[in-house]
């Protein structure tokens, strides 16, 4: 069974303080690992999509990278605004496979 | 200018009920989905139509019915509604981009049930 497991399941970062949120997968043949973001009261909002090992995206502050158990969403010197909860979904390569996502980093930026 | 959206954004109601969640897309996609998420935050599949056709059809209690009458609305009825059905539900939408691949997906802001 596919699984996705996201850590930490909180974090609280200064203004400018750099931090990483991990996800880990387990997924029999990857399609994609995808990164959404999630503000209280709305959809999920898609940020990136990463294929293969070593793969990397950036926008902004945010830089996702891929290997061939984890991704990590790097944060450069945080802003309030990029508070919010961070998703990380796989997709496996079959089929009409869903995306399984995980639970999700909560992230909150102090100004 | 929206564009996935969902109808009502809340619903409150009691058990026994039977009611329906409507969605629209307007990004011309030809795939849409209805996924779930409960309290413990985890958005979990339930229903996917591709060109009015249903793809995906999760372990979901019967009571659940999705209808679409276009590619552009992905509807959602509910009967009989239970306690443990309160969650959020999000419509969303992507676009078949090969034979089994999609762009990224795009969600709704999600109706919010509460079933007392």
């Amino acid at each position: 069974e596919d699984q996705v497991t996201q850590s930490p399941e909180a974090l609280r970062l200064q203004e400018g303080e750099s931090s990483s949120l991990n996800c880990s997968y387990t997924v029999s043949g990857l399609r994609g690992l995808f990164w959404y973001r999630q503000d209280p009261g709305k959809g999920p909002e898609f940020l990136f999509t990463l294929y293969s090992a070593g793969e990397e995206k950036e926008k902004e502050r945010l830089k996702a990278t891929l290997t061939k158990k984890e991704s990590f969403l790097h944060i450069t010197a945080p802003k309030p605004e990029d508070s919010a909860t961070y998703l990380c979904a796989v997709q496996r390569n079959s089929g009409n496979t869903p995306l399984v996502f995980g639970k999700g980093t909560r992230l909150s930026v102090i100004a | 200018d929206t564009a996935v959206s969902q109808t009502p954004k809340y619903l409150v109601t009691q058990m026994g009920n039977d009611k329906s969640i409507k969605c629209e897309q307007n990004l011309g996609h030809d795939t849409m989905y209805w996924y779930k998420q409960d309290s413990k935050k985890f958005l979990k599949i339930m229903f996917s139509y591709n060109n009015k056709e249903l793809i995906i059809n999760e372990t979901v209690p019967n009571r659940f019915s999705p209808k679409s009458p276009d590619k552009a609305h992905l509807n959602l009825h509910i009967n009989s509604l239970e306690l443990g059905d309160s969650a959020v539900y999000f419509c969303a939408s992507s676009q078949r981009t090969g034979l089994w691949g999609n762009s990224p997906l795009h969600f709704g802001n999600g109706t919010r049930l509460t079933v007392t």
